[in-house]
Order: structure tokens, then C-alpha cells, then sequence
């Protein structure tokens, strides 16, 4: 099984700052990665799919990039909604599988 | 709008079963592979189950091979998840949700709409 190692598992941040977050694969995963947000008590939502490519509706200040193992979520100026879990989950082998999760606090 | 509504969810006692349902709209459900995703209280995603439009291909995760059963009756729209010999590891909330779709029917393991959820407690 493929594994998904994320980084940081918590974070502090205040609004306007650009926050990364880290996703780390076992194996070789192309670019088949899909990061997604949750809030509490809310089901995910997907943001972006294929390592880079930003779902519909999503705002622009969202990006992700990566390839093989290693691969990164971009918020480049974070507003109090972005406060969530964010999970990457790879697409490219069954089971599928998803990271740990990385909470994001506003400041 | 694309709606995915689950039911059945509750507590259970350990050994028990149950039966998932998830109610599909607003798309074209015999058109879409159909997961389930499971959350335990406090923890992170765990994919559960994937299955087909045609329900031809199915995969599980190896913790519920042989305990879960993923099913779908495209003319009612609906999608279910039977639960047997379940324990307390199995305690969370279960969701459904659709897989992406490109043109000519590829599909794949993004899920783009999810329901809000059934909880299951396995509990004595």
C-alpha cells in the first residue's frame, strides 16, 4: 500500500500569510494527487486533483504542484476561511489512500 | 444539483451488522463509479470501498474484505454498504460520494460531491 506522509500535522497562521503544506509519498505516485479541505462537521471537499489542477469554484490563491513523491499544497494569502483539515489522497493504485491530515489554525 | 444523502447509520452492538444507504440526485448516478469513505471520531480519511457504474468492478480496503459488501441499484438511484461482523475499529462516519468522471466514461479516484454523513457506533 502506498503511504502518505503529511507535513506539518498542525499549523498557526495569520490571515495574509502564504502557508505550505507538504505531502509525501511511500512510492512513486505520478501525479496523481488529490488534495481536499474539510471543516468540522463538514464532509471534504475536493480543491485540487491531479497534483495541480484546481477544481471549479475553487479560489485562485489555492495552487499545488509535485510529482513522484513529493508534492505541496499552496495557500498564498490565507483568509479565516481556510481555517480546516487538509488531506491529500492518492488516485494512482488501489487501496486507495489518504495522508494524515494537516490542521491550519488562523492567528 | 448532484445530492448524496446517507442513511442507516446508528449503534450496533459488536458481531452485529448493518446496512448502508446512500439516496443519488441531481446526475446521472448509473453514469458514475460510487465509493464510500469512513471517518473515526477525532481521526483522519480512510477509503473504504469502490465500486462501478455497472457494479462489474469492485474494490476494499483489506480491513473490510470479507466483512463489507458495496452494492448499487442504478434504477433507484442508490448506493449501499452491507456492514457484517462489525467492531469497534468500524466506529465512524460513513460517507458517500462520487468519483470524477471525464468524457467517455473515465473515471477515477477523485471524489467530487460527497453526502454529509451517517454516523455507525459499534458499541456493547
Amino acid at each position: 500500500d502506498i503511504q502518505l506522509t503529511q507535513s506539518p500535522s498542525f499549523l498557526s497562521a495569520s490571515v495574509g500569510d502564504r502557508v505550505t503544506i507538504t505531502c509525501r509519498a511511500s512510492q512513486g505516485i505520478s501525479r496523481y494527487l488529490v488534495w481536499y479541505q474539510q471543516k468540522p462537521g463538514k464532509a471534504p471537499k475536493v480543491l485540487i486533483d491531479a497534483a495541480s489542477t484546481l477544481q471549479s469554484g475553487v479560489p485562485s490563491r489555492f495552487s499545488g504542484s509535485g510529482s513522484g513523491t513529493e508534492f505541496t499544497l499552496t495557500i498564498s494569502s490565507l483568509q479565516p476561511e481556510d481555517s480546516a483539515t487538509y488531506y491529500c489522497q492518492q488516485r494512482n493504485s488501489y487501496p486507495v489512500t489518504f495522508g494524515g491530515g494537516t490542521k491550519v489554525e488562523i492567528k | 444539483e448532484v445530492q448524496l444523502v446517507e442513511s442507516g447509520g446508528g449503534l450496533v452492538q459488536p458481531g452485529g451488522s448493518l446496512r448502508l444507504s446512500c439516496a443519488a440526485s441531481g446526475f446521472t448516478f448509473s453514469s458514475y463509479w460510487m465509493t464510500w469513505v469512513r471517518q473515526a471520531p477525532g481521526k483522519g480519511l480512510e477509503w473504504v470501498a469502490n465500486i462501478k457504474q455497472d457494479g462489474t468492478e469492485i474494490h476494499y480496503v483489506d480491513s473490510v474484505k470479507g466483512r463489507f459488501t458495496i452494492s448499487r441499484d442504478n434504477a433507484k438511484n442508490s448506493l449501499f454498504l452491507q456492514m457484517n461482523s462489525l467492531g469497534v475499529g468500524d466506529t465512524a462516519v460513513y460517507y458517500c460520494a462520487r468519483l470524477q468522471c471525464r468524457g467517455g466514461g473515465s473515471c477515477y479516484s477523485t471524489f467530487d460531491y460527497w453526502g454529509p454523513g451517517t454516523l455507525v457506533t459499534v458499541s456493547s
